[in-house]
């Protein structure tokens, strides 16, 4: 799997915008970019996924550069249930590789 | 469509002691996944398997530990003569078997040894 690179830690005051940033410069051609965020205690949970274009759905929202080099995962109201460890993985798109988890980011909803 | 499932959530066992994990898959999913998590550190990858197969070892230690997802029932992790270091977290997924389909995770079992 190609390595992603995320900053440790981020704040955002609740109800704003959050946006995740994520670099990814060695991903190839058949690697998807995917989304995992762990609340404390929790599993992880999927968030969302892509290829090369934009994503949308009930949770977030994820941009990928044209060039897929980096990308930015965003949740448009945050909530102080969002605070967690986000986890952005790339992913081959053929067979059920594992995913592998980086250190991720933690973000923390400030009231 | 119930999540993952796995039980126990918590399990105690003193040193030297079998320690078995159990993961049901959401419906319709045949591939597992399991990961361990030790205190403050972050989720690295044990083992993938299939009905009746492993697929993927890399990351089981080499001695006492095993998986096993047969053709019924749930899979399970099985941790032969525990030792404290073997206290973390243990996370299993799941997922159909489709190309690009997420894993899909359960909330854990906190396994501590005494």
């Amino acid at each position: 799997d190609a390595k992603t690179t995320q900053p440790p830690s981020m704040d955002c005051a609740e109800g704003r915008a959050a946006n995740l940033p994520c670099n990814h410069s060695t991903i190839s051609g058949n690697e998807y970019v995917y989304w995992y965020r762990q609340i404390h205690s929790q599993g992880p949970q999927y968030i969302i996924h892509g290829l090369k274009n934009n994503e949308t759905n009930e949770m977030a929202s994820l941009i990928i550069t044209e060039d897929r080099k980096s990308s930015t995962l965003i949740l448009p109201h945050a909530t102080l249930r969002d605070t967690a460890v986000y986890y952005c993985i790339v992913r081959v798109e053929f067979g059920n590789e594992k995913l592998t988890f980086g250190t991720g980011t933690r973000l923390t909803i400030i009231p | 469509n119930a999540g993952v499932m796995q039980n126990p959530r918590h399990l105690v066992r003193r040193r030297g002691q079998e320690a078995r994990l159990r993961c049901s898959p959401m419906k319709g999913h045949s591939h597992v996944y399991w990961y361990r998590q030790l205190p403050e550190e972050g989720l690295k990858f044990m083992v993938y398997l299939q009905k009746e197969n492993i697929i993927d070892e890399s990351g089981m230690p080499k001695e006492r530990f095993s998986a096993e997802f047969p053709k019924e029932g749930p899979s399970i992790l099985r941790i032969q003569q525990v030792v404290r270091g073997d206290s973390a977290a243990y996370f299993c997924a799941s997922s159909p078997g489709q190309a690009v389909s997420p894993l899909h995770f359960g909330n854990g079992t906190r396994l501590t040894v005494t």
